[in-house]
């Protein structure tokens, strides 16, 4: 069965302080891609940065990175220099390409950046 | 931008209601999805759909319909409402044919039922 797991269901870090959020998938297919949406507690969902299964160097999108190892089946997500505003919860999530766009999510991570 | 709007933030409704949520995308993305989401749970998919009049069940399809009579709206009806459909309901869109273009969301419906 294809899941994604996220086994950090709350941490803190220090403002200005480096965070990974923990993510691991299960699927046998191939060919996927890996997204991570940030959702503050206002409610909307802001995609973040996405891995291809394929894709042979680590996605960045300014102070997020993703820790892609494909054998470990880990897409972890490292924010650099935490801000006041990255407190929200964030989602990792798998879409099989085999399956027509639909996305896999995992339970979430509620991220508290302290001052 | 991508532009999906949902048609309410916060909706309250009585036990065996027939209640519908609208969802309209301004983008011409083939692919429309609705989500429930639930504390610890993550988000479950419900229905999508990849073009007009086609749908398909996500995971938790019971108790739920979707109607898709133009490309830009997804309608997400409950048919008889139950208290356990208490949720926050979100509604995505995507292109059909680029992968690594994500969904992009709505901002949220969080319905009560009494």
């Amino acid at each position: 069965a294809q899941k994604i797991t996220q086994t950090q269901p709350g941490m803190f870090v220090q403002e200005k302080e480096a965070v990974t959020l923990d993510c691991t998938y299960d699927t046998s297919d191939p060919s996927y891609g890996l997204f991570w949406y940030k959702q503050p507690s206002s409610g909307e969902m802001i995609f973040l940065i996405y891995q291809g299964s394929y894709d042979q160097q680590n996605a960045t999108e300014g102070r997020y990175s993703l820790n892609f190892q494909k054998a470990r089946k880990s897409a972890n997500l490292v924010i650099s220099a935490s801000q006041l505003g990255d407190s929200a919860m964030y989602f990792c999530a798998m879409r099989p390409y085999n399956q027509g766009g639909k996305l896999i999510f995992g339970q979430g991570t509620e991220l508290s950046v302290k001052p | 931008d991508v532009k999906v709007t949902q048609s309410s933030r916060y909706l309250v409704k009585r036990t065996g209601e027939k209640v519908f949520l609208e969802c309209v995308q301004d983008m011409d993305h083939e692919n429309m999805f609705w989500y429930r989401q639930d504390p610890g749970l993550g988000l479950r998919l419900i229905y999508f759909s990849y073009d007009v009049k086609m749908k398909e069940k996500g995971d938790i399809p019971e108790g739920y319909s979707v109607s898709r009579e133009k490309k830009e709206r997804f309608s997400l009806i409950l048919e008889s409402a139950s208290t356990n459909q208490t949720s926050m309901y979100l509604c995505a869109s995507s292109p059909f044919s680029q992968r690594d273009q994500p969904q992009h969301f709505g901002d949220g419906t969080r319905l009560s039922i009494l």
